[in-house]
């Protein structure tokens, strides 16, 4: 079946620029996920959602980001003026289930390939 | 704060010869995940451990969950240079829904 897609793979983009990245989850996964990926490095959480709720925004560097999901499936994340140091793999991953706290939340992540983001 | 520590942060390697990468952590986790990463790539969820003292095989890897749930290990054998990439762990507990992922450990094995 289909993954996780991501689009675009790569965006090189002028400081200043507004860009929006797509995710495109895994259908009927409730949980969405947006990372950043330092080459070599684990992924940094920014956003997540459930169904189309966003549940914590803690990880998103500042009120240039905002990410959102109307639908519950595809996700927009969006940088506005982007500035040199945003340059980053953006991730987003799916995870099938939303369970309450008491009966154990899945962790298991289905990542999508990234957008590589530049900017100039 | 939970925070996952992985050792070796890189590791090379000939083919054939066996290696275990470590994921340690002083917090107790409900669940830890470990991902292979190759090159462009996104991380691909390998194995899901729940159980204290669980030992889960794929193959030539081996994973094991410690008994006190704050650790676990990643043991390959025989290394193939198709087990290229980085390994990541992850783990999560009941007080949040955001997964903790370590730094990851690069291996390359030569062949």
């Amino acid at each position: 079946g289909a993954g996780v897609s991501q689009s675009p793979r790569y965006k090189v983009t002028k400081r200043g620029q507004d860009v929006a990245l797509r995710c495109d989850p895994i259908s009927g996964h409730v949980s969405l996920y947006w990372y950043r990926q330092a080459l070599g490095q684990g992924p940094e959480f920014l956003t997540y959602f459930n169904y189309e709720a966003q549940q914590d925004k803690s990880g998103l560097p500042n009120d240039r980001f905002s990410a959102e999901r109307p639908e519950g499936s595809i996700s927009t994340l969006t940088i506005q003026r982007t500035e040199q140091r945003d340059s980053a793999m953006y991730r987003c991953a799916s995870s099938l289930h939303h369970r309450s706290l008491t009966s154990g939340v899945s962790y298991e992540q289905y990542f999508g390939p990234g957008t590589r983001l530049t900017v100039t | 704060t939970q925070l996952l520590e992985q050792s070796p942060q890189f590791l090379s390697i000939q083919e054939g010869e066996n290696l275990t990468v470590y994921c340690n952590s002083s917090s107790v986790f409900s669940s830890l995940q470990w991902y292979r990463q190759e090159p462009g790539e996104g991380p691909v969820l390998l194995v899901t451990v729940v159980t204290g003292g669980e030992v889960k095989k794929l193959k030539r890897l081996t994973f094991q969950f410690g008994d006190a749930r704050k650790d676990s290990s990643l043991h390959i054998t025989a290394a193939q240079p198709g087990d290229t990439g980085l390994y990541l762990c992850a783990g999560g507990s009941g007080g949040s829904y955001i997964p903790t992922f370590g730094r990851g450990t690069s291996l390359i094995v030569h062949p």
